[in-house]
């Protein structure tokens, strides 16, 4: 059954630095998101891409993240500066149509 | 701003019972209703969907609709073990990203 993956599985980097978060959502599949979770929190929108472009974005994505979907496969979450809070488990979905979402195994981002 | 409602938990079933879990949402123009299951650590998976009024049954799931209360239900029948998680229950109105619930834990007790 075809899946959304993501990479890395897990990222520990220093604050200031610059991360890129990297998913490959389901072949078909023309609308692509990503979400947060932040520890014992909710899933929690970030931002919603299609036909190579930004459809809608919530207040959290700010200047410093900027999504690109650099070849036909790839959908990646730049992160420019990480800052502490930015600490949390980053989940990629694509979906068919606007209705169901299917979610990638997550990255969990450690800023230090 | 859009807000889903659940019962945080823990929900303790017996193993065998049937588990309610339930959800309330805040915006009328909700138009799509989600059940997601999350293991602790892990992504949540897509369990249910439903769209209009009514019951939609999946093999051991049920969820229910209830538009005018702005009411969503799951029921787990012959809940196991391997049930233990926590359900996400999201909305979306069409072209709306999914706003999630926080959750409510459950735990199968054998």
């Amino acid at each position: 059954e075809p899946e959304v993956t993501q990479t890395p599985s897990h990222q520990v980097t220093q604050m200031g630095q610059e991360v890129i978060l990297r998913c490959v959502p389901i072949s078909n599949h023309l609308y692509f998101y990503w979400y947060r979770q932040i520890l014992g929190q909710k899933v929690e929108f970030l931002v919603s891409f299609y036909n190579n472009e930004i459809s809608e974005k919530s207040e959290i994505f700010d200047d410093q993240f900027s999504v690109e979907r650099p070849d036909g496969s790839n959908f990646t979450l730049k992160i420019r500066s990480t800052k502490l809070e930015d600490s949390a488990m980053y989940f990629c979905a694509s979906s068919e149509s606007r209705n169901e979402q299917f979610f990638g195994p997550g990255t969990r981002l450690t800023v230090l | 701003q859009k807000e889903v409602e659940q019962n945080s938990g823990p929900l303790s079933v017996p193993e065998g019972a049937i588990a309610s879990l339930n959800c309330t949402y805040s915006d009328r123009g909700s138009q799509s209703f989600f059940w997601y299951r999350q293991y602790s650590g892990k992504s949540p998976e897509l369990i249910m969907s439903i769209y209009s009024n009514g019951d939609k049954e999946d093999g051991r799931f049920t969820a229910q609709l209830n538009k005018a209360s702005q009411y969503v239900s799951l029921l787990i029948r012959d809940s196991q073990p391997s049930d233990s998680a926590t359900y996400l229950c999201a909305t979306n109105s069409g072209n709306t990203p999914l706003v999630f619930g926080k959750g409510t834990r459950l735990s199968v007790i054998a």
